[in-house]
């Protein structure tokens, strides 16, 4: 089965720092445009960045561009965001997803992101 | 950025009834290929959101074909013809035309 796993969410203290992680199995990871979507407590979903196949071209919801960075390990099959300066705002479920005809076609189960002191 | 606007944001429904969900961009989602890129999601409880429809009418696999999206242009419409007791939830519409991807604010059906 298509799989996507997230990782590396937890407690943060405001204007600490976190690095998540999503490993891919059973595609042609490589292959795919890649995404972080968060989902703040009782809201809808925020797209927040992504990064080509070949991790050449990346970009970001203006509120996080200069904190966070998105980024690829194709020999590994992973996708990471390394969060930076982080915010109350920021706290959220993130999700990891695969584009693919203008769509999130595979989503993560989530990992949660609490920022508070 | 695109703003995408979702209605009703409730939509009681009595199972075996038809339910409609409307969303519309603040701009043409027609990309240069003639692709509409929106899509439709569906959250259930506690899980996470799953892809229903994308590129405006296509049913993603394994959604039965009760689901149904049209639309062009800036007006887009998600379709049940016989709402099922598993279709509670939250919908989404999305764009992905470009960047920042942006989502509707939700419409909670509820039976």
């Amino acid at each position: 089965e298509v799989q996507l796993v997230e990782s590396g969410g937890g407690l943060v203290q405001p204007g600490g720092s976190l690095r998540l992680s999503c490993a891919a199995s059973r595609f042609t990871f490589s292959s795919y445009w890649m995404s972080w979507v968060r989902q703040a407590p009782g809201k809808g979903p925020e797209w927040v960045a992504n990064i080509n196949q070949d991790g050449s071209d990346k970009n970001y919801v203006d509120s996080v561009k200069g904190r966070f960075t998105i980024s690829r390990d194709n020999a590994k099959n992973s996708l990471y965001l390394q969060m930076n300066s982080l915010r109350a705002e920021d706290t959220a479920v993130y999700y990891c997803a695969r584009s693919d005809k203008c769509a999130f076609d595979i989503w993560g189960q989530g990992t949660m992101v609490t920022v508070s002191s | 950025d695109i703003v995408m606007t979702q209605s009703p944001l409730s939509l009681p429904v009595t199972p075996g009834e038809p339910a409609s969900i409307s969303c519309t961009s603040s701009q043409s989602l027609l990309d240069s290929n003639g692709y509409i890129c929106l899509d439709w999601y569906l959250q259930k409880p506690g899980q996470s959101p799953q892809l229903l429809i994308y590129l405006g009418s296509n049913r993603a696999s394994g959604v039965p074909d009760r689901f149904s999206g049209s639309g062009s242009g800036t007006d887009f419409t998600l379709k049940i013809s016989r709402v099922e007791a598993e279709d509670v939830g939250v919908y989404y519409c999305m764009q992905a035309l470009q960047a920042p991807i942006t989502f509707g604010q939700g419409t909670r059906l509820e039976i």
